[in-house]
């Protein structure tokens, strides 16, 4: 079936530090790729997200780019701050076979930046 | 934009009560909403697929008649609890999306404490 793998964290880093969360997927067909983020005690955001191969989602200084070759998604920023905090989760959703487009997610990776 | 309210944000109730948690869409219509599970420090786990006019689709394990979906407009999708007992304890997520090529618009959750 359609899986989603990403780093375990927690991730701690300092501020303005360069952060990667790797992100590997799983899937009978062509999937279209999200990265979510959740602050403590809310629901999910979408942060950015690529539809086909090569497609580089980028939001907030967040960057993704969709890699058919090694089935990869991972998430990139150049300098993170404080602000950033949040769990962060990969994700995947199919339009095939009656998914009806359900989102598949990762476990989700804990940031924790300090100043 | 997309906006999807959920309400409750929190609930604490009795076991062997039943609790009912909404999903709307407030500035567009879903004819599917879908509806995730949270357990502490752990990813999403949808339980179901909610469709407006028709039964939900619920996933292997899911019990359909403790949680109970009703999707009766375009708007407003609901999950009720039935007989909660402690273990339902959770925070629940809805989301749903405005349209093929949009992406998932999440509610803030709602947390489920059962004493």
């Amino acid at each position: 079936g359609d899986s989603v793998t990403q780093m375990e964290g927690p991730v701690t880093l300092s501020e303005e530090a360069f952060l990667t969360i790797n992100c590997t997927y799983t899937a009978t067909g062509y999937p279209s790729l999200f990265w979510y983020v959740q602050y403590p005690g809310e629901g999910l955001q979408l942060l950015l997200k690529a539809t086909k191969a090569d497609d580089k989602g980028s939001n907030k200084g967040f960057e993704a780019t969709y890699r058919k070759e090694t089935t990869s998604f991972h998430l990139e920023k150049g300098s993170v701050q404080v602000s950033d905090s949040a769990v962060y989760f990969c994700a995947l959703s199919l339009n095939s076979g009656g998914s009806n487009y359900k989102l598949t997610f990762g476990k989700g990776t804990l940031l924790t930046v300090n100043p | 934009g997309a906006v999807v309210s959920q309400h409750p944000s929190w609930v604490i109730c009795k076991s062997g009560t039943s609790v009912k948690i909404e999903c709307r869409s407030l500035d567009f219509q879903a004819t599917t909403m879908f509806w995730y599970r949270q357990f502490p420090k752990q990813s999403l786990m949808l339980m179901a697929t909610s469709n407006e006019g028709s039964k939900a689709t619920y996933e292997q394990g899911v019990e359909k008649d403790k949680f109970l979906i009703n999707h009766a407009s375009l708007t407003l999708s609901t999950l009720t609890v039935t007989s909660a007992h402690p273990e339902d304890s959770s925070f629940y997520i809805c989301s749903a999306r405005k349209g093929a090529l949009s992406g998932y618009t999440f509610g803030s959750g709602t947390r489920l404490t059962v004493v």
